[in-house]
């Protein structure tokens, strides 16, 4: 059964720093990996999607990489703002009996003005 | 923004009264899906569609059912609501080139 892992559950920065989040899965078999933004009280914003046949995808100031292999991805966020302050969701969409999306529980990330 | 719009945004109810949640997508999108979110449990999928009348049942569809009469309506149902339906629910869809999930901004209810 497939199991997403985000790792830290919150993360406190100072504006400026580079920043990296993870998320770990552990079926190696996927179809794709997307990273989500959600703001509180809002919906889930797509931020990046990584089909499985690549490794990385940027937009902006973001990054996300892709390794199957050992069952990882990281998002990493350049020059972090405050505005970038919000829960960071990764979901894993699976081709084993049938396809579905799995969800980590995101990242909790609050940047310091 | 992949055009999803869902409506009521928020609604309070009372334990036993049916609800209906609908879910407007603008695109022609064919995949459809109702999520739940709940602190503790992240999201969980309740039920998608596959296409009109095509729907079938997620991993926490207890005491919801859906229908799907035009491509552009999804809509989730709660027959009888109870309080441990309280939650934000969710409706996203599925971009048929890249399998990209969109969703809907949410519909916070509230069932006392």
């Amino acid at each position: 059964k497939q199991e997403v892992t985000q790792i830290p559950a919150a993360l406190s920065v100072p504006e400026g720093e580079n920043l990296v989040l993870n998320c770990s899965f552990t079926d190696s078999a996927i179809y794709n990996l997307q990273w989500f933004r959600q703001d509180p009280g809002k919906g889930l914003t797509s931020l990046l999607l990584i089909q499985s046949s690549q490794r990385e995808q940027t937009s902006g100031r973001l990054n996300a990489s892709l390794d199957k292999s050992s069952g990882r991805s990281t998002l990493y966020i350049a020059a972090s703002q405050p505005g970038d302050s919000a829960t960071y969701l990764c979901a894993v969409r699976v081709e084993t009996g049938g396809f579905k999306t799995i969800f980590g529980a995101g990242t909790r990330l609050f940047v310091k003005a | 923004d992949a055009g999803i719009t869902q409506s009521p945004r928020h609604k309070v109810t009372e334990t036993g009264t049916p609800v209906t949640l609908r879910c407007h997508q603008t695109e022609n999108h064919r995949y459809m899906y109702w999520y739940r979110q709940d602190p503790g449990h992240g999201l969980r999928l309740i039920h998608y569609s596959y296409g009109v009348k095509d729907t079938d049942k997620g991993e926490v569809s207890d005491g919801y059912s859906v229908s799907r009469s035009k491509t552009e309506d999804f809509l989730l149902t709660l027959e009888s609501a109870t309080s441990s339906q309280t939650s934000v629910y969710f409706c996203a869809i599925r971009e048929g080139r890249t399998g990209e999930l969109f969703f809907g901004e949410g519909s916070r209810l509230t069932v006392l």
